[in-house]
Parts: structure tokens; C-alpha cells; sequence
């Protein structure tokens, strides 16, 4: 069965500092992945898709496919940067979507 | 720019009652979800709705639960008979498939708290 790993519930970082939010999976097939953000008292919104290969708001992540990763990273972190991230796959024909348990990002000045 | 929209915002029941949860999606999507999310938990995927029917469901969504689109607009989730367990964050999310995209949209959510 299909399984999503983020090892960390809570990464604590300076502002300016690099962050990387560690994601792993499990999956047979062919895995599309995904990282949602989620910022206080807001709905769950996309960030990026490993598909589209673009950086949003200075975050990227990279598919490993021997690693069996898809860590998020941002070579600055800013204090709006802070909120909980969800790393997801993508499986099935009904394209649901399995979630890690999620990892909140706090940037301190 | 359009949203998935949920109500209520918060639903309080008594456990053994029945509740419905409301979500519009976006109005040209065709896929419509039901996740949930147990407070400390992560975010489960409960049914998946396509053409009027069911396309796929998880072990969470037994025979207490159901879901209808009942007009052009609305996508519901009934629970018939709410258990203690119940009680958690639930998040409708609805896509396209113009363009190929999977992209899944997700409304606010409505919390859950059963007595």
C-alpha cells in the first residue's frame, strides 16, 4: 500500500536560514507528488506539484526516485514561511490523495 | 479567483444523530472528495465521487456514511449515526480534468465535534 513519511513534526529555523522538509514514500507505481501548505486558520493549498518542476514563493523539491524522496527546500526561509506542510501522493484512478502527517515550519527572527 | 466553499464552519451533535456536511465545488470541476482529519492526525482520504457515483472509497467510509450531489452545485456528506470517533475535521476537495491537470482544491473545512 501506498505510504507518505515526514519524519519531523516540527522544524524551528532562523529567518534567512536554508530549510529543507523531508518527505519520503512508498509506492509501486508511477508516483506523482505533491506539497500542500497549510498557514493559520487557512484551507490546505497547493504549493507544488513535482510535475510542473517550477519554484513557488522560493520553495522547490526535487523527485529522488532511487531515494524515494521529495524533500520541499527554500534557501531563505522567511517569517511568513511559517505554517504547516503536508507532503501527498497521488494514486489510484480516482486520483485520491494520500497525506503525510505533516510538518510545521516555524521561522524565528 | 473561485473557491470550494463548506458549511457549516462548525457542527456540534449529539453521538447516535445524523449530520449532513455541505460543499460547493468550483463550478466546472468533475471530481468531487471527502477527506478528514482527527485533531493531532494527518489527513485521510475518505470517498472519491465521479459522475454520480462513487469512484472510490477507504475503509473509514462504512455504511454510516454517504454522499450525494443532490443538484448541479452542492456535494454532501451524510453521517446517519454520529460515534465519538467522528469527531474531526472534515475537508471537501474538487478538480478538473481540463487540461490534464490533478490539481485538488480544497474548501475550509467544517469541524466536527460529537458529544
Amino acid at each position: 500500500a501506498q505510504r507518505v513519511t515526514q519524519p519531523e513534526k516540527l522544524l524551528s529555523v532562523f529567518k534567512g536560514a536554508p530549510v529543507e522538509l523531508k518527505c519520503n514514500y512508498s509506492y509501486s507505481g508511477s508516483p506523482e507528488l505533491f506539497w500542500y501548505v497549510q498557514y493559520s486558520r487557512q484551507r490546505l493549498q497547493l504549493l507544488l506539484r513535482h510535475i510542473s518542476r517550477e519554484s513557488i514563493k522560493g520553495f522547490t523539491a526535487d523527485l529522488n526516485k532511487g531515494e524515494t524522496s521529495f524533500h520541499l527546500k527554500k534557501p531563505f526561509a522567511q517569517e511568513e514561511d511559517s505554517a504547516m506542510y503536508y507532503c501527498a501522493l497521488l494514486t489510484g484512478t480516482a486520483s485520491k490523495l494520500t497525506f503525510g502527517t505533516g510538518t510545521r515550519l516555524q521561522v524565528t527572527l | 479567483e473561485p473557491e470550494v466553499t463548506q458549511t457549516p464552519s462548525h457542527q456540534v451533535t449529539q453521538m447516535g444523530q445524523e449530520v449532513i456536511l455541505r460543499c460547493v465545488p468550483i463550478s466546472n470541476h468533475l471530481y468531487f472528495y471527502w477527506y478528514r482529519q482527527i485533531l493531532g492526525q494527518k489527513v485521510e482520504f475518505l470517498v472519491s465521487f465521479y459522475n454520480n457515483e462513487i469512484s472510490e472509497k477507504s475503509e473509514i467510509f462504512d455504511d454510516q456514511f454517504s454522499v450525494e450531489r443532490p443538484d448541479g452545485s452542492n456535494f454532501t456528506l451524510k453521517i446517519r449515526s454520529t460515534k465519538l470517533e467522528d469527531s474531526a475535521m472534515y475537508f471537501c476537495a474538487s478538480r478538473s480534468l481540463a487540461g490534464g491537470t490533478d490539481t485538488q482544491y480544497f474548501g475550509p473545512g467544517t469541524r466536527l465535534t460529537v458529544l
